[in-house]
């Protein structure tokens, strides 16, 4: 079944605790991109990958770090995490000229 | 830079009416438009989406939206909605094909009255 995982789906940390969130997809889907939700703001690209090393910035990417050395592969790393980032975080992949397809979700919490 | 608006933060209707959701766009070049539904406590669905061609664009579920650039505006509609369309709508606009910088607006959620 082709898909968009994300791992964890819960998650409660405590500040400056580092944390990844990992996504994969089985579609080999070249394009990849994490969102980040936030009641009556939408969804914020954070980060996006236009292939494996390929990396740029979305339009909240301050505090978070991406990385892509596996096409099917886009780990969310906080390095430092505080709590304006507890929000519901979404990983993201298509092909050339498609829509995006999206994982189920991690709800983050960070106190 | 690119944006959304979708003007209507919550509206209601109630089953069998029609439904029309706004969205409003800024973008330099040609646009790629997509509607999304979210339900609750789910991701994200496709629901249509607009790269070329015919302006009025059929989806899932019985959506359909038309692509206005003098307007700059990519409407949802629906003829009849039923209870199970209650959820949150999303509209967004990307650029270089669609799946590279992705910018959505700020959503409208429906709710269906019986």
């Amino acid at each position: 079944e082709a898909q968009v995982t994300q791992n964890p789906r819960y998650l409660i940390t405590v500040t400056g605790k580092k944390l990844t969130v990992t996504c994969s997809q089985n579609m080999n889907h070249e394009y990849m991109s994490w969102y980040r939700q936030d009641p009556g703001l939408g969804l914020r690209q954070i980060y996006y990958s236009m292939n494996v090393e390929v990396t740029d910035k979305g339009d909240v990417p301050e505090g978070y770090k991406v990385s892509r050395k596996e096409k099917r592969n886009f780990p969310l790393i906080l390095e430092s995490p505080s709590p304006n980032q507890t929000s519901l975080y979404f990983c993201a992949s298509s092909s050339r000229y498609n829509e995006q397809f999206f994982g189920p979700g991690t709800r983050l919490t960070v106190l | 830079a690119q944006s959304v608006t979708q003007p209507d933060i919550h509206i209601t209707v109630s089953e069998g009416a029609s439904l029309e959701l706004r969205c409003n766009y800024s973008y330099g070049a040609t646009p790629y438009l997509f509607w999304y539904v979210q339900s609750p406590g789910q991701g994200l669905q496709l629901l249509l989406k607009y790269f070329s061609g015919d302006t009025l664009v059929q989806g899932i579920k019985g959506f359909e939206a038309e692509f206005k650039r003098s307007q700059s505006s990519f409407n949802l509609r629906k003829p009849s909605v039923h209870w199970s369309d209650a959820a949150e709508y999303f509209c967004a606009v990307g650029e270089n094909g669609g799946y590279q910088k992705v910018t959505f607006g700020t959503g409208t959620k429906l709710q269906v009255i019986p």
